[in-house]
């Protein structure tokens, strides 16, 4: 079927360290992965995305990399700060054209001061 | 310009009732997109238009739940009979294209089923 898991539901860094979100999905013919953030009460945000074509791609304190063999793409944090604490979903794109955006369930990150 | 706006922004309402939410997406947008949110949880995948079309209406929950667009632009959920486990945020995004690109997500309708 078409599903995107998403790990770890939570995560607690220390401000300043990094943070790995890990992302797998179904559909081997998926080829545009985007991350988005949603704060308390906010709508979700794009941050960052990667498309099929390219194994990583960087944003500032932000980077996605995208294993298309194993079929998952991770999303790194570096140097994190009180205003990264948010919850952050992963997506893939799936059925006829690419046409569905599919999210996984979300990464609760909590940054420790 | 303008972003993704959603109407009503809170809707409470009794089980049994029929309920219509809003979306008025970003002018020139293609791509419409439905989801629901329930309390904690991620993005449940409804329905997507590619203009006034929905090709695959396979997300939608139930047959209570139906969505159509009309002028490649407003777009409305309704939800017959509501019922409980129907509470939820409904988010609505909107995209140039379908697919591969950004959305941009609207505000939401909280919708509570009492």
């Amino acid at each position: 079927g078409e599903n995107v898991e998403q790990h770890p539901s939570t995560l607690s860094v220390q401000e300043g360290d990094s943070a790995v979100i890990k992302c797998t999905y179904s559909d081997s013919a998926s080829n545009y992965f985007p991350w988005y953030k949603q704060e308390l009460g906010k709508r979700p945000q794009l941050i960052i995305d990667i498309r099929s074509n390219v194994g990583e791609k960087k944003d500032q304190r932000i980077a996605v990399t995208l294993n298309k063999t194993a079929k998952h793409f991770s999303l790194h944090i570096t140097e994190t700060q009180p205003e990264d604490s948010a919850v952050y979903f992963c997506a893939a794109s799936m059925g006829s054209s690419a046409s569905k955006i599919i999210f996984g369930s979300g990464t609760r990150l909590s940054i420790r001061p | 310009g303008a972003g993704v706006s959603q109407s009503p922004s809170n809707k409470v309402t009794e089980k049994g009732k029929d309920v219509e939410l809003r979306c008025d997406p970003i002018s020139g947008h293609t791509a419409l997109y439905w989801y629901r949110q329930r309390l904690g949880q991620g993005l449940e995948f409804l329905i997507y238009f590619q203009g006034n079309s929905a090709p695959d209406k396979s997300g939608l929950p139930s047959d209570r739940f139906s969505a159509e667009r009309t002028g490649e632009s407003v777009s409305t959920l309704t939800i017959q009979r509501t019922q409980q486990e129907d509470s939820a945020v409904y988010l609505c995004a909107s995209s140039p294209l379908l697919g591969t690109d950004t959305q941009y997500f609207g505000p939401g309708t909280r919708l509570t089923v009492l």
